[in-house]
Parts: structure tokens; sequence; C-alpha cells
């Protein structure tokens, strides 16, 4: 079964508006866990990576006040999409990294869709 | 249910070569990805198969049979530096990855 699971897995919100997309890690403590965004066919792009307790730290070209991350808890991550346009449709994959750092588990991902 | 085999863990040798199969029993299709991820780090993306048929890329070279549901990425001229996790991943019908567990590919000199 699922180790890391996303919610939700499909999202269907309106343009100007703001929608939050959960990652939580079910059987183990993530300290670290990484967003992915992926357009069809092309390779997962990694937004951001957070870190339990502390700011995420966002990749170049990436908008933090647009991507909020919040890795509030050991099991949970948010990320959520403000002020959305449809620009911003595409899937959204979470992944938490255990502890010891050697093994990254990836959620199921979230398709955002914004009319 | 759904599906994905990789082997656990395989061991090669520096300069050889080495195959890692993939089976999947999936809902649908709508592609097939492999990725590289080292220990510690983010994964990479190393290929991605929709059509059947054979895809290279330099010393990596992916293969898919839609039919046997079967895909296998070809490392050559292994370098140590290859040594890592290699990751399959399927796109069902409704466009949710199900990933493999991942093999752990160790090289020796």
């Amino acid at each position: 079964g699922a180790v890391v699971s996303q919610h939700p897995s499909r999202v269907i919100c309106k343009s100007g508006t703001s929608v939050k997309i959960e990652c939580r890690s079910l059987d183990f403590q993530a300290t670290t866990m990484f967003w992915y965004r992926q357009f069809p066919k092309q390779s997962l792009m990694l937004m951001a990576t957070s870190n339990e307790g502390s700011k995420a730290t966002y990749e170049q070209g990436v908008e933090k006040d647009k991507f909020l991350i919040n890795h509030a808890s050991l099991t949970l991550s948010t990320l959520t999409v403000t002020s959305a346009h449809p620009e911003d449709s595409s899937f959204y994959i979470c992944s938490a990294s255990s502890l010891s750092g050697n093994t990254i588990y990836f959620g199921e991902g979230s398709w955002l869709t914004v009319v | 249910g759904q599906n994905i085999d990789q082997p656990t863990e395989m061991t090669a040798t520096e300069g050889a070569i080495v195959q890692i199969n993939c089976t999947y029993q999936t809902s649908g299709f709508n592609g097939l990805f492999w990725y590289q991820q080292h220990a510690g780090e983010a994964p990479t993306f190393l290929s991605y198969n929709v059509l059947d048929g054979l895809e290279e890329k330099g010393r990596f070279s992916s293969f898919l049979s839609r039919s046997k549901g079967y895909s296998y990425l070809l490392l050559k001229e292994l370098q140590m530096k290859d040594s890592a996790s290699y990751l399959c991943a399927v796109m069902d019908s409704n466009y949710q990855l199900i990933w493999g567990a991942g093999t752990k590919l160790i090289i020796k000199p």
C-alpha cells in the first residue's frame, strides 16, 4: 500500500481562487518533503524542498508567494496554489524522505485544473 | 489492483552492461517513466516511453512492450556514479502515477 498519500487526486478551481494539496507520510516520519510539477509527457520538475519546522527552499523560477508550502509536522506538508491561473493547471506530486534519507517515497499525484 | 514489479537489488561491474526490468499491471496506460535516484537526493528523469520500442539516449536506453506490460532500462558502459536506485513508474488511465519500489543498482570496480 501507499506510504505517501496525496489529497485531492483531482481538483478543479476557478481562476483567482486558492487550492491546497496535502501530502502525508503514512508509516514513517518525513523530515524532508519534495514538491514537483509535471507537464504531460515531460519529466518531474522540482519546485521546492521543505524541511519540517523550517521554510521551504524553492527552485529557481518558482514563485514562493504563489506556491505556499507548509511542513508543520513530520507527517504532513501542504502546497497551496494561490490566485490560481489556467497556466497553473498541471500535475503536482510530492515525495517524502525518511529520517535516514536513504529512501524517498512518492505520492500518487494531484491533478489541478484551473478554469 | 495496480502493480509495478522490479527487482529489489542488482549488482554489476564497472564498464559492463545491465538491464533493469519492470513489469506492470495497471488500469490503462498513458506512458512509462524511468527515474534515477541517488541516496538522499531527489530523483532525476531518465526516460519516457508511450509507444512500443526502444528509445536510446546516450548510455541509457529504455524499451517498452505494451502488450506484455513490460519495460526495461539498459545501462551501458557502467560507471561508479551509476550506483543508484532506478524507479519505474506508469501513468494509468486516470493519469495517476503508479510507482515501483525501485531497483538498487550496485556497481563494483
